[in-house]
């Protein structure tokens, strides 16, 4: 059965502390990792897809990386509107329910405090 | 940009009330998800559909039944709402060969 691990489930940095969050899986094979963030009462926003072991994708204060078992979410000075929960999934081409499936994560919440 | 919506933001119905949750897509997706979110349990999918007409279950259909009769939209139906369908629940949409999924802004859906 797939597997998607986020951590921490909570975090708080002030505003311009850069830092990292984590999501490690467990998959028969990984057509895509997906990183999306959601606001609060919303539906979550598509941010980065990941392939393969070793990409990398930027966008604005926001890079994803991904290695063999895992994929980092690296933010870079942050600003308080970059407060919400992040959320992981991956695509697993063997999963029971189709290829089409993702398997999220329980994502982390982030605060950044001004 | 692609554009999901969904019909209702909130609702409210009581127990044993049939439920329909209606989603809409305008970019020509062939495949379409409905989701729900509950706190610790992150999201779940319910069904899914790969063209019209066509569906399959997901992790969570107990309860559930979806409709599919026009491209862009997808209905998810409870047939007999119960307290534990309290939840948040999202659509969500990907052209058949992206893997990338778009979702709507979700309903938020209390059965008292």
């Amino acid at each position: 059965e797939d597997q998607v691990t986020q951590s921490p489930e909570a975090l708080r940095l002030q505003e311009g502390e850069s830092s990292s969050l984590n999501c490690s899986y467990t998959v028969s094979g990984l057509r895509g990792l997906f990183w999306y963030r959601q606001d609060p009462g919303k539906g979550p926003e598509f941010l980065f897809t990941l392939y393969s072991a070793g990409e990398e994708k930027e966008k604005e204060r926001l890079k994803a990386t991904l290695t063999k078992k895992e994929s980092f979410l690296h933010i870079t000075a942050p600003k308080p509107e970059d407060s919400a929960t992040y959320l992981c999934a991956v695509q697993d081409p063997y999963s029971g329910a189709g290829s089409y499936q993702l398997t999220f994560g329980k994502g982390t919440k982030l605060s950044v405090i001004p | 940009d692609v554009k999901v919506t969904q019909s209702s933001r909130y609702l409210v119905k009581r127990t044993g009330e049939k439920v329909f949750l209606e989603c809409v897509q305008d970019m020509d997706h062939e495949n379409m998800f409905w989701y729900r979110q509950d706190p610790g349990l992150g999201l779940r999918l319910i069904y899914f559909s790969y063209d019209v007409k066509m569906k399959e279950k997901g992790d969570i259909p107990e309860g559930y039944s979806v409709s599919r009769e026009k491209k862009e939209r997808f209905s998810l139906i409870l047939e007999s709402a119960s307290t534990n369908q309290t939840s948040m629940y999202l659509c969500a949409s990907s052209p058949r060969t992206q893997e990338t999924q778009y979702f709507g802004p979700g309903t938020r859906l209390l059965v008292l």
